[in-house]
C-alpha cells in the first residue's frame, strides 16, 4: 500500500524567509501528486499538482514543487513566506491499485508565519 | 461553480440515532468521496464512488452506510456510532476516480455523544 511522509510536522518561519516542505511516497508506479492546503477555518484546497510533463510545477500564491522520480518525493517551495501562509498543510498522491486510484494523504505540516 | 457543498456543518448525536449527512455538487464530477478527518491529523479516505458505484470501501465499520443516488448527490447514512467516530467528515469530487484533482467540502463536524 501507498505510504506518504511529511518530514516536518511544524514549522514556524517569519515573514520573508523561505519555505521548503518534504514530501516522500512509498510506491513507485504512475503516480499522482498534489499538495494541498487548509486555512484555519476553511477547508481543504489544492495548492498545485504533477500529473506528468515538467517536473517543476507551479501553483497558487507563489507556490510551486518539484517531482523528482529517483527520490520518490515532491516537495513543496515558496521563496518568501507571508503571515497569510499560515496553515496546515498536506502532500497527497493518488497511485494505481486494483484498476482503481487510491488517494493517500501525508500527516500533515502546520506552518505558522510570524509577522 | 467549483463547490461542493455539505450539511448540516454541524451535528451532535447519541449513540442510539439514525442520521444522514449529505453532499452535494454540480460541476459534473463522476466520482464522490467520503473522509474521515481527526484533528490535526490528514484525511482518511472512507469511501469512493465512481459513476454512481461504490468502487473503494477501505474497510469502514458498517455502521457508516454510503449512498449515491445520482451523480450529483452523495449521503453518509449514520446508525449506532460510538463516541470514537466524532470526527470532521468531509466530501470531495473529481472530475473521474483516475487522476483528477478532488475538491473538497467544508465538512461536516460530527460529535457522538
Amino acid at each position: 500500500a501507498q505510504s506518504v511522509s511529511q518530514h516536518n510536522h511544524h514549522v514556524i518561519l517569519s515573514e520573508a524567509a523561505s519555505l521548503e516542505l518534504g514530501c516522500n511516497y512509498s510506491y513507485g508506479g504512475t503516480v499522482n501528486l498534489f499538495w494541498y492546503v487548509q486555512y484555519p477555518g476553511q477547508h481543504l484546497q489544492l495548492l498545485l499538482k504533477y500529473f506528468s510533463g515538467d517536473p517543476l510545477v507551479k501553483g497558487i500564491k507563489g507556490f510551486e514543487a518539484e517531482f523528482i522520480k529517483s527520490k520518490f518525493s515532491f516537495n513543496l517551495r515558496k521563496p518568501s513566506v507571508q503571515w497569510s501562509d499560515t496553515a496546515e498543510y498536506f502532500c497527497a498522491v493518488k497511485s494505481a491499485s486494483g484498476g482503481s486510484y487510491i488517494p493517500t494523504f501525508g500527516r500533515g505540516t502546520s506552518l505558522i508565519v510570524h509577522p | 461553480d467549483t463547490e461542493v457543498t455539505q450539511t448540516p456543518k454541524h451535528l451532535v448525536m447519541g449513540m442510539t440515532n439514525k442520521k444522514s449527512l449529505k453532499c452535494e455538487q454540480h460541476m459534473g464530477h463522476r466520482a464522490m468521496y467520503w473522509y474521515k478527518q481527526k484533528a490535526k491529523k490528514p484525511p482518511e479516505l472512507m469511501f469512493v464512488y465512481s459513476y454512481e458505484k461504490l468502487s473503494i470501501n477501505e474497510s469502514v465499520p458498517s455502521r457508516f452506510s454510503p449512498e449515491c443516488p445520482n451523480s450529483s448527490l452523495l449521503n453518509l447514512h449514520l446508525h449506532a456510532l460510538q463516541p470514537e467516530d466524532s470526527a470532521l467528515y468531509l466530501c470531495a469530487s473529481s472530475q473521474d476516480e483516475l487522476r483528477d484533482t478532488q475538491y473538497f467540502g467544508p465538512g461536516t463536524r460530527l460529535t457522538v455523544l
